[in-house]
């Protein structure tokens, strides 16, 4: 079985810290993607990675920024934590080999900012 | 951005009953696919169906798709208690490496 982890499942920060939101999958898979989530609003793509060491912006970059040094790890960085990125984080995981392809999600971190 | 659009946004059944579930996209896709999420986890794959299926079983599950509308359905037979969660739409694309985009989702709760 596809086991996508993530670092905390609940994470508490003040406004202004540096935080770092780790995500790690053990079936080699070539993609990775950030996701938030908000009522309402659904799941809305943040940055994704198409292998190591690349990236690409998804719909809601800003404030935003990652790291993908190996293949199993993608970690999404809030370089000042801000109250308006509170919210349920999702990694998610795929091989690359088409769009038919399944994503596999992390269980989620549920961020607040205060 | 989205494309995938759920509808109800909320539906409350008693079990036993057909729970019904719409998406509708925009624009051509190589395939359509379902996601479950239970009350603050990860989302967990359910069905995938190509852009040249029709229909798809699986247990309980039965997806239509009809690209000439852009839309399909998910129908839950038979629901049960347990599959109270957040149902949402995803469409797959032609181009490999592109992410799936996914709707906002319908939020199922099947009364016991």
């Amino acid at each position: 079985d596809v086991k996508v982890t993530q670092s905390s499942r609940y994470l508490v920060k003040r406004t202004g810290e540096k935080v770092f939101l780790e995500c790690v999958q053990d079936m080699d898979h070539e993609n990775m993607f950030w996701y938030r989530q908000d009522p309402g609003l659904g799941l809305r793509l943040i940055y994704f990675s198409y292998d190591v060491k690349m990236k690409e912006k998804g719909d809601i970059p800003e404030g935003y920024s990652v790291s993908r040094e190996k293949k199993e790890r993608f970690s999404l960085i809030l370089e000042s934590a801000s109250t308006n990125q509170t919210s349920m984080y999702l990694c998610a995981s795929r091989l690359a080999s088409g769009p038919q392809e399944t994503q596999y999600f992390g269980p989620g971190t549920r961020l607040l900012v205060l | 951005s989205q494309q995938g659009e759920e509808d109800p946004q909320a539906l409350s059944i008693q079990e036993g009953e057909n729970a019904t579930m719409n998406c509708s996209y925009k624009t051509s896709i190589n395939n359509l696919q379902w996601y479950r999420q239970n009350s603050g986890r990860g989302l967990v794959h359910l069905i995938l169906i190509r852009s040249n299926e029709r229909e798809k079983h699986s247990g309980r599950l039965r997806v239509t798709l009809d690209t000439s509308k852009k839309s399909s359905s998910l129908l839950i037979t038979a629901s049960r208690a347990a599959d109270t969660a957040s149902y949402f739409c995803a469409t797959g694309l032609f181009s490999g490496n592109t992410p799936l985009v996914f709707g906002k989702g319908t939020r199922l709760s099947v009364i016991a």
